[in-house]
């Protein structure tokens, strides 16, 4: 069975630090993986995937992922942090419109 | 282009009645997939339709049913509601329901109390 695991259930960080958000995932065959955004009392926002090919995948809102397949990661970064990105993010991974996701991590930013 | 829409944005039941969200996709998408996203479980899928066809069904009770029309629009259906089901419901559209990687978008999401 597949799964996705984030182990920062919370993460702080100051207003223009850097970001990285860990994913792990467990998957019997090619994974096909996702970070999702989520404001409060919202959906979810697409902010980049991974399907093959380059395993830096490049995003919306300056984000990018690295996909490792020898750790089974796909972590989310971000060179500089803005207040607005305070928000809950998730990974899933998944096959056609039947996604597993991760538990999320909160992001809260420091002024 | 609008973006996936459901209907309504909010719910309150009383526990023993039954309910009925909406959610149209996206236009041109013929997928369309539900989600329960709760405190303590996160974010669970429900079940899948495509063309019609429910593809495939998450660990989820009886209770929990869904259908889609011909033009892609779809609805779940949850009967005998319980205190448990109070959740924000998803819906994700994506243009086909393959077994490769294909996008999904979301909806904001129908928030349903029950009391």
């Amino acid at each position: 069975a597949q799964s996705v695991t984030q182990p920062d259930i919370h993460i702080t960080v100051s207003e223009g630090a850097s970001l990285e958000l860990r994913c792990n995932y467990s998957y019997g065959a090619t994974p096909y993986l996702f970070w999702y955004v989520q404001s409060p009392g919202q959906g979810l926002q697409l902010l980049l995937k991974y399907f093959s090919g380059d395993t830096l995948v490049q995003g919306i809102k300056g984000f990018e992922a690295e996909f490792k397949r020898s750790q089974s990661s796909f972590n989310l970064r971000k060179p500089s942090v803005h207040w607005s990105d305070a928000a809950e993010y998730f990974c899933a991974v998944g096959s056609g419109n039947m996604l597993t996701f991760g538990g999320g991590t909160r992001l809260m930013v420091k002024p | 282009k609008a973006g996936v829409t459901q209907t309504p944005r909010y719910l309150i039941k009383t526990r023993g009645q039954q309910v009925t969200l909406s959610c149209s996709p996206i236009s041109g998408h013929r997928s369309v997939s539900w989600y329960q996203q709760t405190p303590g479980q996160g974010l669970q899928f429900l079940f899948e339709y495509f063309s019609e066809t429910q593809r495939n069904k998450g660990n989820f009770p009886g209770r929990f049913s869904g259908r889609q029309f011909s033009n892609s629009r779809s609805e779940m259906n949850v009967s005998t509601l319980e205190l448990g089901d109070s959740a924000l419901y998803l819906c994700a559209s994506s243009l086909r329901a393959t077994s490769g990687g294909t996008e999904a978008f979301f909806g904001q999401g129908t928030r349903l109390t029950v009391v």
